[in-house]
Parts: C-alpha cells; structure tokens; sequence
C-alpha cells in the first residue's frame, strides 16, 4: 500500500496567489521529510529537508521565503508556493525515508 | 560536467525486446545505486538497488553496477507495454546533511504491443 500521501493531485492557479500542498506519512512517523521539483523531461532535485519540530533546510538557490514549509506533525508536512508565478509550474513531490525514500504521487501546479 | 548523465531518449522497443537502460557518474564516492520507475504524472517507485559491483536480478529485471567504470545499467527481459515508463537512475553518498539523493533526468521507454 502507499506509503506517502500528497493533496491535492493537481492544482490550477492565477499568478500572484498561494497555494499549499499537504504531503502525509501513512502508518508510521516520519521526522523528516523531502520535498522535490521536477520540471518536465528534467530529473527531480531537491528543493528542501523539512524537519518536524524545527525549522526546513533549503537546498542552494531554493528561496525559503517563497517556499514555506511546515512540518507540523510526524505526519504532515506542508509546502505553500506563496506569490506563485507561471515559472512555478512543476511537479511537486514529497517523500519520506525508511532505510530506502518513499515518494509520494506527486502534484502538478500549474500557474496561468 | 553533471554528476550523474543519462540518456532521456526517447526508448521504443517491442513486445518482449531485452531492454538496456544506463547511467554513468562522476562521484567516486557514491554508495548506493538505484533504479526508479515513474510513471506519467506519478511519484516515481523504487525498482531495485545495489552497493557493490555486480549483478542484481529480481524477476525481469537486473540492475548491474561497474564502480570501476563507474557506469551502472538496467535490463528488462520480456519487456510488456506496462513496462513504458520514463526510468531514473538514483545515487546517494553521505555528506555533512545526511544522505544525499542525486538522479539522473530520467529515459522515457515505449513499449509497443
């Protein structure tokens, strides 16, 4: 069964708004979770470690104050593209490790 | 020179063609070697991974790992339509943060029946 959950699958949005997407652990509890982007035909990077209790990790050239994420619970974490611009449109994936990562399904953003 | 190259294709093989995926890398130091398979608009799954050079086989797959030419590959026997997917090679080596996850872009496979 699926290990990690995002929501939502798919999100459509004006230039200028905020969007959040929720990436939860199913069945165990996760103190760290990765968050990624993949543009198309590119391979996934690492955007940021989000870590529960504290603050994330950003990955070079990834802006902290653009990408808010909080890991609230050993279960959730949330990643909110605040003041989304067309050049956001991605796929975002979250994942968790247990010896090996764990993805989730992943949400396609798309800003107009 | 980036990390780790792999080829994007696209791959087109038929019905039950022996499928040959590869990546190369540069880091020495990568420890674990993995193959990801993603399907469209999906999180990508792990397929396989190995640390020492060699053969690994699970069903229809192998992955193979040749540190010395630092080049690893995947085969697929009996190749099915539900094979098509776009494959990623994965390496990890430690660093100061923990475990660091580096993929290759990925080569998109087609599968005809």
């Amino acid at each position: 069964g699926a290990v990690v959950s995002q929501h939502p699958s798919r999100v459509i949005c004006k230039s200028g708004t905020s969007v959040k997407i929720e990436c939860r652990s199913l069945d165990f509890q996760a103190t760290t979770m990765f968050w990624y982007r993949q543009f198309p035909k590119q391979s996934l990077m690492l955007m940021a470690t989000s870590n529960e209790g504290s603050k994330a990790t950003y990955e070079q050239g990834v802006e902290k104050d653009k990408f808010l994420i909080n890991h609230a619970s050993l279960t959730l974490s949330t990643l909110t593209v605040t003041s989304a611009h067309p050049e956001d449109s991605s796929f975002y994936i979250c994942s968790v490790r247990i010896l090996q990562q764990f993805f989730g399904p992943g949400t396609r953003l798309t800003v107009l | 020179q980036k990390e780790v190259e792999q080829d994007p294709g696209p791959l087109s093989v038929p019905e039950g063609a022996i499928v040959s995926l590869n990546c190369t890398y540069s880091n020495s130091a990568f420890q674990y070697f993995m193959w990801y398979r993603q399907y469209s608009r999906k999180g990508p799954e792990l397929l396989m991974y190995t640390y020492s050079s060699g053969n690994k086989e699970d069903g229809r797959f192998t992955a193979q790992v040749d540190k010395s030419s630092k080049y690893i590959s995947l085969f697929i026997r009996d190749s099915q339509p539900s094979d098509s997917a776009t494959y990623l090679c994965a390496m990890t080596f430690a660093n100061q943060a923990g475990t660091a996850l580096i993929f290759g872009k990925g080569t998109t496979l087609s599968v005809s029946s």
